[in-house]
């Protein structure tokens, strides 16, 4: 167990509707990175935020869009979902930059199917 | 653009044997190199990790080789066991404390 947790770890919904995924980082971690692996494709960088602030930002549509919350918690929300957008989407986290041998540490994912 | 590449989708070896996974990287900047082992429907956890300012870093079984000037890294495990059998994730970190991910190795161990 990571200490990374992820819900919901299934989620099934239609073309064109919207979905919020929600990532508790570990405890004292400052850092959530979101990933998306689709099939046959490795783990792109989505976005990362820190203590509350976006950080940086990678391959993520404009449908979606993240936060991170007071709490430290992260949410994801995907919207006018298409098929494509079936993945698993992983939130990842770590304690800071400034920290030398930092490591981040993944949750279990959400596997997510545009039907 | 991929920063991190792992050119070999897919290894196959016989129990006990060496598995060597390779992964290169372009970014001369990234301080800091990670191995994460990943079973299907679970999520990439650490496996072991190497610093820019040294060239082996061992844990047990795994033995990570970096090779800066070819910008090259590589994961050994020795012996090999059936239950070493995952896709193996090559990352590396910037100064900016973002990881950049390769596309993964499937390693398959057979017994």
């Amino acid at each position: 167990d990571s200490g990374v947790t992820q819900t919901p770890k299934h989620l099934i919904t239609a073309t064109g509707q919207r979905v919020t995924l929600r990532c508790s980082p570990r405890s004292g971690d400052l850092s959530v990175y979101w990933y998306q692996q689709s099939l046959d494709q490795g783990l792109q960088f989505l976005i990362q935020y820190y203590n509350g602030e976006e950080r940086a930002k990678g391959n993520i549509l404009e449908r979606f869009s993240a936060q991170q919350f007071p709490d430290l918690h992260s949410e994801l929300n995907l919207s006018s979902l298409e098929l494509g957008d079936s993945a698993l989407y992983f939130c990842a986290s770590s304690f800071s930059y400034s920290y030398s041998g930092n490591t981040i540490y993944f949750g279990e994912g959400s596997w997510l199917t545009v039907v | 653009d991929q920063q991190v590449k792992q050119n070999s989708p897919s290894l196959s070896v016989q129990e006990g044997r060496i598995s060597i996974l390779n992964c290169d990287y372009t970014n001369s900047m990234f301080d800091y190199f990670l191995w994460y082992k990943k079973y299907p429907a679970e999520g990439p956890t650490f496996l072991i990790s190497i610093s820019s300012i040294k060239d082996k870093n061992e844990d047990g079984r795994f033995t990570v080789f970096l090779n800066k000037s070819a910008k090259h890294l590589s994961l050994h495990i020795v012996p090999s066991q059936p239950g070493d059998s995952a896709v193996y994730f090559c990352a590396a970190r910037d100064t900016g404390n973002q990881f950049y991910f390769g596309t993964g190795t499937s390693l398959t161990v057979i017994p």
